[in-house]
């Protein structure tokens, strides 16, 4: 099956600083991935839908400055958490698409657990 | 906007059969997806139904019905290690998760 991966798994970082983690489809092209937000408990809160040489979409009330998106190949999609601060401390997991393939068939990377002191 | 909501828990001994539900207020989506997530972990997709009515995978089925906006997933013969959360979504152009249920399996 379709997988993809994610990197860091665990990041803790000071306040302030940025962080930038990856999310790679291994064996299949992706135009499309996916960055969530899940906070202990809760469900997955959409955050951005990624397009591969196209300008992400992101969901509202996500701010765009403060989560950067690069997706610069059909196999790596990049989020920079841009002067971290506590309140970003979460739990962010992307997800895949296959290419041409419908929305709903989505594989998810392991996550990158992301700690703010 | 689109809401999905789930029970937020539900428990079960080992053998039994559980339904989670899965309540939605949407419209114009390709079908209703089911996903599994154990703590820490990424979620691992379980059934999809693009149409109404029953879809069986194994010791897990489920079901849509689009005029009720309804759906649930049912587990069968329930093992411990299926204790985990369990988000119903639905498929547009990206993916809404419902607000998960934790299931708790009990020997």
């Amino acid at each position: 099956g379709a997988v993809v991966s994610q990197h860091p798994s665990r990041v803790i970082c000071k306040s302030g600083t940025s962080v930038k983690i990856e999310c790679r489809s291994l064996d299949f092209q992706a135009t499309t991935m996916f960055w969530y937000r899940q906070f202990p408990k809760k469900s997955l809160m959409l955050m951005a839908t990624s397009n591969e040489g196209s300008k992400a979409t992101y969901e509202q009330g996500v701010e765009k400055d403060k989560f950067l998106i690069n997706h610069a190949s059909l196999t790596l999609s990049t989020l920079t958490v841009t002067s971290a601060h506590p309140e970003d401390s979460s739990f962010y997991i992307c997800s895949a698409s296959l290419a041409g393939g419908p929305s709903d068939t989505q594989y998810f990377g392991p996550g990158t657990r992301l700690t703010v002191l | 906007g689109q809401s999905l909501e789930q029970p937020s828990e539900v428990t079960a001994v080992e053998g039994a059969i559980v339904q989670i539900n899965c309540t939605y207020q949407t419209s114009g989506f390709y079908g209703l997806s089911w996903y599994q997530q154990h703590d820490g972990g990424a979620p691992t997709f379980l059934s999809y139904n693009a149409l109404d009515g029953l879809e069986e995978t194994g010791r897990f089925s489920s079901f849509l019905s689009r005029s009720d906006s309804y759906g649930y997933l049912l587990l069968q013969e329930l093992q411990m290690k299926d204790s985990a959360s369990y988000f119903c979504a639905v498929g547009t152009d990206k993916l809404i998760f419902g607000t998960g249920t934790r299931l708790q399996v009990f020997p």
